[in-house]
């Protein structure tokens, strides 16, 4: 049973472009969760989506940050223009239900901004 | 205050020590509670669940007292590995979700 899947590793971007950042959960589990995480800092929630639908994006800043799960496919969590400051690591999480089930992480991804 | 508060680190142990972490939360909504451990630069790793009536997995002792809103974690005979970052973490329904982690306290465990 494949874990939680992340891509690219690693990404680096210009001040401008854009960053799409991708989460494949583990089999089974139909719950997504971004995090991110700046360096010497702890996890920051974002967003929490289920299959086409957001549940909770409290945590995602309002402007050039938006997340996805399409009924196919990964959820997608795309930040536009990027700036320095969006530099970080950016984890997903998934889980096979709501509230009180454990959270599994795939391995993130380093975004830098340069 | 901050909705989920851990204990300040560094904790230096010795190999074979026994070691405490305490975590509280403040919003009585919360309803989910686990312990992650991260090493550095890498995913956080669940590390067990929490519950009123405590749980043990091998040298690891988990407790939560609602009550005192309230979460500790216990570590047993303390192990090289056992280095790294621990977690807390509460999941809360107050109209919706949210999952907040603590800031995290750093355990070093030396030979």
């Amino acid at each position: 049973n494949a874990g939680v899947m992340q891509n690219p590793r690693h990404l680096v971007r210009r001040r401008g472009q854009e960053a799409r950042l991708r989460c494949s959960p583990m089999k089974g589990h139909s719950h997504v969760y971004w995090y991110r995480q700046l360096p010497e800092e702890g996890l920051k929630f974002m967003v929490y989506l289920q299959k086409e639908n957001i549940i909770d994006e409290s945590g995602m800043p309002k402007e050039r940050f938006s997340a996805e799960f399409p009924k196919e496919g990964p959820s997608i969590l795309r930040i536009q223009q990027v700036v320095r400051g969006d530099s970080a690591a950016y984890f997903c999480a998934s889980s096979p239900g709501y509230l009180s089930y454990e959270q599994y992480f795939g391995p993130g991804t380093r975004l830098t901004v340069t | 205050r901050k909705e989920v508060e851990q204990d300040p680190g560094p904790f230096n142990v010795p190999e074979g020590a026994t070691v405490a972490f305490n975590c509280t939360y403040s919003n009585s909504a919360s309803q989910s509670f686990f312990w992650y451990r991260q090493d550095c630069r890498k995913e956080p790793k669940l590390l067990m669940s929490v519950y009123s009536s405590g749980n043990e997995d091998g040298r690891f002792t988990a407790q939560l007292n609602r009550a005192s809103q309230y979460i500790s974690l216990l570590i047993r005979d303390s192990k090289l590995s056992d280095s790294a970052t621990y977690l807390c973490v509460v999941n809360m329904d107050t109209g919706g979700f949210k999952t907040i982690f603590g800031a995290g306290t750093r355990l070093f465990v030396k030979a």
